[in-house]
């Protein structure tokens, strides 16, 4: 079974915060992991994609991978109202599989 | 910077009706998909291509049908329509169907009365 979780939410956090986003996903065999952001009424854009256990950085965000645990994670530093959206982990098993999304607010 | 196409972006259809959804890419990609996305389900996927001639299912592909009719196009058909296939509609393509990146067209907005 392809399946991929995430806490659905919703997320608030102030202004300046850390925003954590939390996902595991069901097949030890995926090698390649995915955050895509969502506005409301528009359509998923790429945020980060991560392949190897670790930390990766791209400006204020950071993916966290670990394989043996099947858990992967987005931190968001410094959070802006901006940063307002549904975070979607997606986790490739051959086909492309998404979390149900899990909705951020950050708040002024 | 077309990316990834997709129509219409909306239309309403009464049960029973059939409709194909179209949509191409000018990035080359060899793998294209269709998603599903309704209100606290997440994207779901329909069908995929992970390559031109091919096409597998995905995990809802009951009520749908696909054809990849060439490297850039790959449309989705709803043979007769059902209350139930409201939804969005995303189409999306991707160089590889396993470690690349998916890129997303704006979406189908799609209601059966």
């Amino acid at each position: 079974q392809k399946e991929v979780e995430q806490n659905s939410g919703p997320l608030s956090v102030p202004e300046g915060a850390i925003a954590s986003l939390n996902c595991t996903y069901s097949d030890r065999v995926s090698q390649s992991f995915f955050w895509y952001r969502q506005y409301s009424g528009k359509s998923p854009e790429l945020i980060m994609s991560i392949y190897s256990n670790g930390d990766k950085e791209d400006g204020r965000f950071t993916a966290q991978l670990n394989k043996a645990s099947q858990y992967v994670s987005l931190l968001i530093r410094d959070s802006q109202p901006s940063d307002s959206a549904t975070y979607l982990c997606a986790v490739n098993f051959n086909d492309m599989r998404f979390g149900a999304g899990t909705r951020l607010t950050v708040k002024p | 910077n077309a990316g990834v196409t997709q129509t219409p972006k909306f239309q309403v259809l009464k049960t029973g009706q059939s409709m194909t959804l179209q949509c191409a890419q000018d990035m080359n990609h060899n793998s294209m998909y269709w998603y599903r996305q309704d209100p606290g389900m997440g994207l779901r996927l329909i069908y995929y291509s992970a390559s031109e001639g091919t096409t597998d299912k995905g995990e809802v592909p009951n009520g749908y049908n696909v054809s990849r009719l060439n490297k850039r196009e790959f449309s989705l058909r709803l043979e007769s329509a059902a209350p139930s296939q409201t939804s969005v509609y995303f189409c999306a393509s991707s160089q590889a169907s396993s470690g690349n990146t998916i890129y997303f067209g704006e979406g189908s907005w799609l209601t059966v009365v």
